[in-house]
């Protein structure tokens, strides 16, 4: 069982650059989310989905895009990089927003 | 609009001690879950319990129990007689229960707890 699969695990980039973290869902979940964990900030939503074909932005959504085309993907954009987008990003899936969110392993960003 | 509090940043005890991580809520929803979820330090995110507004009986799960409390939006975590393998951060996150785009699953800031042997 896969679960939920982030991919990267790692990356590095500069500032300014752009780059596409991709979450797979093998459980047909409706939900998904992306959250970014930063020290002392806890995991702070930054888009979610309820269902393919739809968005909705979160707590902190400013410098992100997100689509969600196939029901099992969601994926997550950064335009142009800056350092404050240095952080763990963890994207999850869950049947509905109520019930038990399945996580991946999450990607370590760095933005130098 | 919803909110989780953790105001314990970091608890350092000894092991066999008890330990109660707090956790406070705000939402206008009438119905809504509760949940807690442990980050051990290998990274990843792992269920421990959920709660729905309507039930407000405590819950025991071996070593851990739940108190909710609804009278003062709490929803408080023990762990009787701590081990090492507790150590992690633990996260209290809550979600409205009704359907509809609006529903998110919002977390608290964490509390990290260190058991020492």
């Amino acid at each position: 069982n896969a679960g939920v699969t982030q991919t990267p695990k790692f990356r590095v980039l500069k500032t300014g650059q752009s780059m596409t973290l991709l979450c797979a869902q093998d459980m047909n979940h409706e939900y998904m989310y992306w959250y970014r964990q930063d020290p002392g900030m806890g995991l702070r939503l930054i888009h979610y989905s309820v269902g393919e074909g739809t968005t909705a932005k979160g707590e902190v959504p400013d410098g992100y895009n997100v689509s969600r085309l196939k029901k099992q993907n969601f994926l997550l954009g950064l335009e142009s990089a800056a350092p404050s987008q240095t952080s763990v990003y963890f994207c999850a899936s869950s049947w509905d927003s109520y019930t038990e969110a399945f996580f991946g392993q999450g990607t370590r960003l760095t933005v130098v | 609009a919803q909110k989780v509090t953790q105001a314990q940043t970091e608890i350092s005890v000894v092991e066999k001690e008890d330990v109660t991580l707090d956790c406070v809520y705000e939402t206008r929803d009438t119905t809504y879950y509760l949940f807690w979820y442990k980050q051990p330090p290998s990274g990843e995110l792992v269920f421990l319990i959920r709660r729905n507004s309507f039930d407000e009986q405590n819950e025991i799960s071996g070593r851990y129990s739940w108190n909710f409390q609804k009278s003062t939006s709490s929803f408080n975590f023990t762990i009787t007689a701590s081990q090492v393998v507790d150590s992690a951060v633990y996260f209290c996150a809550l979600s409205p229960f009704y359907g509809g785009a609006t529903n998110k699953l919002i977390f608290g800031t964490g509390t990290l707890l260190a058991v020492q042997p």
